[in-house]
């Protein structure tokens, strides 16, 4: 398979700590996409880092990539009870010459007031 | 910003009937639109690719006799779950991509369907 793995599957923390999710993927990309979704809903994009970049920065989202290690991280700083959610990274397949993305396997984050 | 919808939000239908569900860019033109679907607290997982105006293309593993997908303009997609079983029931998503920007993908908030 072709899916992407985060870890961890689950992470909880106090608000306004730090959440760290990683992604590491398997094949060349064009560029790394993350996502957020609520339960039951939808998903929301977050950020994306093309494959010449090594670090993006929106508001209190950090995103890296290394693609020499075919991972990436999403920080949250600051996190509040509301930051609650599935996060996912998502990657294209840039042999594919579509614009088809491969979801990886998502952190659960839960944020305690 | 883009918007996607889809609908129903939720169908509950008995086993062995079909079920319609409509996704649609509101504010542009999709070229392309996919179809996801998710089980619980797992991954999205992709089904097939759709091209307006051309045949759906399927992943590996998903049938394309069961989950018949019709694109037939640029701001329309639909996906029929033909025959539905009880394993079919799963959260049922769909993304937009237009010309202009097509790295990035705008999700519909899904559809959840349950077959009793």
């Amino acid at each position: 398979s072709q899916q992407g793995e985060e870890d961890p599957q689950a992470l909880s923390i106090q608000e306004g700590e730090n959440a760290t999710m990683n992604c590491s993927y398997k094949t060349s990309i064009n560029n790394l996409q993350w996502y957020r979704q609520n339960s039951g809903r939808g998903l929301v994009h977050l950020i994306l880092i093309r494959s010449n970049e090594r670090e993006k920065h929106s508001g209190r989202l950090r995103v890296t990539l290394d693609t020499s290690k075919k991972s990436s991280s999403l920080l949250i700083t600051a996190s509040r009870a509301a930051d609650t959610a599935s996060y996912f990274c998502a990657t294209d397949l840039s042999a594919s010459g579509t614009y088809k993305y491969i979801f990886g396997t998502g952190t659960r984050l839960k944020v305690l007031a | 910003g883009a918007v996607v919808s889809q609908h129903p939000s939720w169908v509950i239908c008995k086993s062995g009937t079909s079920v319609k569900i409509e996704c649609r860019s509101l504010d542009f033109q999709a070229t392309t639109m996919f179809w996801y679907r998710q089980f619980p607290k797992q991954s999205l997982m992709l089904m097939a690719t759709s091209n307006e105006g051309s045949k759906a293309t399927y992943e590996q593993g998903v049938e394309k006799d069961k989950f018949l997908i019709n694109h037939a303009s640029l701001t329309l997609s639909t996906l029929t779950v033909t025959s539905a079983h009880p394993e079919d029931s799963s959260f049922y998503i769909c993304s937009a991509i237009s010309g202009s920007r097509s790295y990035e993908q705008y999700f519909g908030p899904g559809t959840r369907l349950t077959v009793t």
